[in-house]
């Protein structure tokens, strides 16, 4: 069974670009998260979709970042435009449903300068 | 709100000894506990999990965890390390519907032949 797939792996940008990262989640998981991973921390929750529905995003700043996760399935998360405290790790994460365990995928490293 | 405190940042041990990594968790219900495994460049991995079941959790190689509520504490324990265990590990805590994991700040585990 293939995992939760994410691209790009890396992403090198100067601040006040734009960045969109790709998350392909396990079939027929029905939700998808986005988490955030500063250097030296534990990930943080950003967003969390049951299908379509961003069901929880109070910790998505958004001023600069946006999610859609069209027809239930992959996702994106764009961030418009970067700051340099943006660096970090960028991980996906899907679930059969809410109350199962969350699969991890292996994450998009994303670098500001 | 939960939370948990991993007191250690690091860990070295040399192959073929025990393994002790050590978490405090805070939560003001019953709580639900998880030890991750981050492998470089590969995504966070379910070693085991606590959900008011059993105490004491095993988990897959050959790692295990004991609920203590009196203490508030979720340690991490294996009774022999190998080389392969090498990583960082992080503990988490949820509510029992598993909607948040509140992730700690990670430990590293470094083992010397």
């Amino acid at each position: 069974e293939a995992g939760v797939v994410q691209s790009p792996r890396y992403k090198i940008i100067e601040k006040k670009q734009p960045v969109a990262f790709w998350c392909n989640p396990i079939s027929g998981h029905n939700t998808l998260y986005w988490y955030r991973q500063n250097l030296g921390q534990g990930p943080e929750l950003l967003i969390r979709y049951e299908n379509e529905e961003a069901v929880d995003d109070s910790q998505l700043p958004k001023d600069r970042f946006s999610a859609e996760r069209l027809k239930g399935v992959d996702s994106t998360l764009k961030i418009q435009p970067a700051e340099l405290g943006d660096s970090a790790v960028y991980l996906c994460a899907s679930s059969l449903e809410v109350v199962h365990e969350q699969y991890f995928g292996p994450g998009t490293r994303l670098t500001v300068t | 709100a939960q939370s948990v405190t991993q007191l250690d940042s690091h860990v070295s041990v040399s192959e073929g000894t025990p393994v002790l990594l050590r978490c405090n968790y805070s939560s003001s219900y019953s709580p639900s506990l998880f030890w991750y495994v981050q492998h470089p460049n590969k995504g966070l991995q379910l070693l085991l999990k606590y959900t008011s079941a059993a105490t004491l959790v095993k988990g897959i190689n050959g790692f295990e965890a004991e609920f203590k509520k009196s203490e508030t504490s979720f340690h991490l324990t294996k009774p022999s390390a190998h080389m392969s265990d090498a990583a960082e590990y992080f503990c988490v805590v949820s509510n029992t519907g598993f909607q948040k994991l509140v992730f700690g700040t990670g430990t590293r585990l470094l083992v010397s032949p």
